[in-house]
């Protein structure tokens, strides 16, 4: 069974650019969940969405945003990249409706904003 | 105070010893704990779950829960130089909630 796929794996930015992440979730996982990883902060929950729908979110500003589609892929965007958004963006899959813990992580996109 | 606290090592362990790892949560009602294990440039791996008072063991590995002290641990036994990683202590404060992480233990094991 293929694990979840996350694209690109490596990107570089300039500040004011936007970035788009894509995710791919394990086949039949329906919920889907962004966290960014930085060496200061740690893992820090950015969204989850189930069924197309935004389940939770995470104490983000706005330029951040997500979206699910009917396959259960993903997509993060960031607008107006700042230089503290360089991080490693992680994305989770899990066969549940939400609330669990049992999650399984992509490789990660890393995003350095210049 | 963060959610989830963690000593964040480096924990340095001789091979085959234990590796007692620790993890406090502020949430009274958090009813789910997990350890994730990442290796240097990996992504997190979900190691353990525990959601009930008491101990858990899979393998070398062993979860202990204690709501009332509101802490978790995880022990390692017969640690290898391959359990040399960032552990993760992960809670889910309420039902619905987010999966909450603290920000990791470092553990070296030295052969």
């Amino acid at each position: 069974k293929a694990g979840v796929t996350q694209t690109p794996r490596y990107l570089i930015k300039t500040r004011g650019q936007q970035v788009t992440l894509s995710c791919s979730p394990i086949s039949g996982h329906r919920s889907v969940s962004w966290y960014q990883q930085t060496p200061g902060q740690g893992l820090q929950f950015l969204f989850e969405y189930f069924s197309e729908t935004q389940r939770n979110k995470g104490n983000f500003p706005g330029r951040f945003s997500g979206r699910q589609f009917s396959n259960s892929r993903s997509e993060m965007n960031v607008s107006t990249l700042e230089l503290g958004d360089s991080a490693l963006y992680l994305c989770a899959s899990s066969p549940d409706r939400g609330g669990t813990g049992e999650l399984f992580f992509g490789e990660g996109s890393r995003l350095t904003v210049l | 105070q963060k959610e989830v606290e963690q000593n964040s090592g480096p924990l340095s362990v001789p091979e085959g010893a234990i590796a007692s790892l620790n993890c406090t949560y502020s949430d009274r009602v958090s009813q789910s704990f997990f350890w994730y294990r990442q290796y240097s440039g990996k992504s997190p791996e979900l190691i353990m779950s525990i959601y009930s008072n008491g101990d858990k063991e899979d393998g070398r590995f062993t979860a202990q829960l204690n709501k009332a002290s509101q802490y978790v641990s995880l022990l390692i036994r017969d640690s290898q130089p391959s359990d040399s990683a960032t552990y993760l202590c992960a809670v889910i404060p309420d039902s619905w909630g987010k999966l909450q992480f603290g920000a990791g233990t470092q553990v070296v094991v030295t052969p």
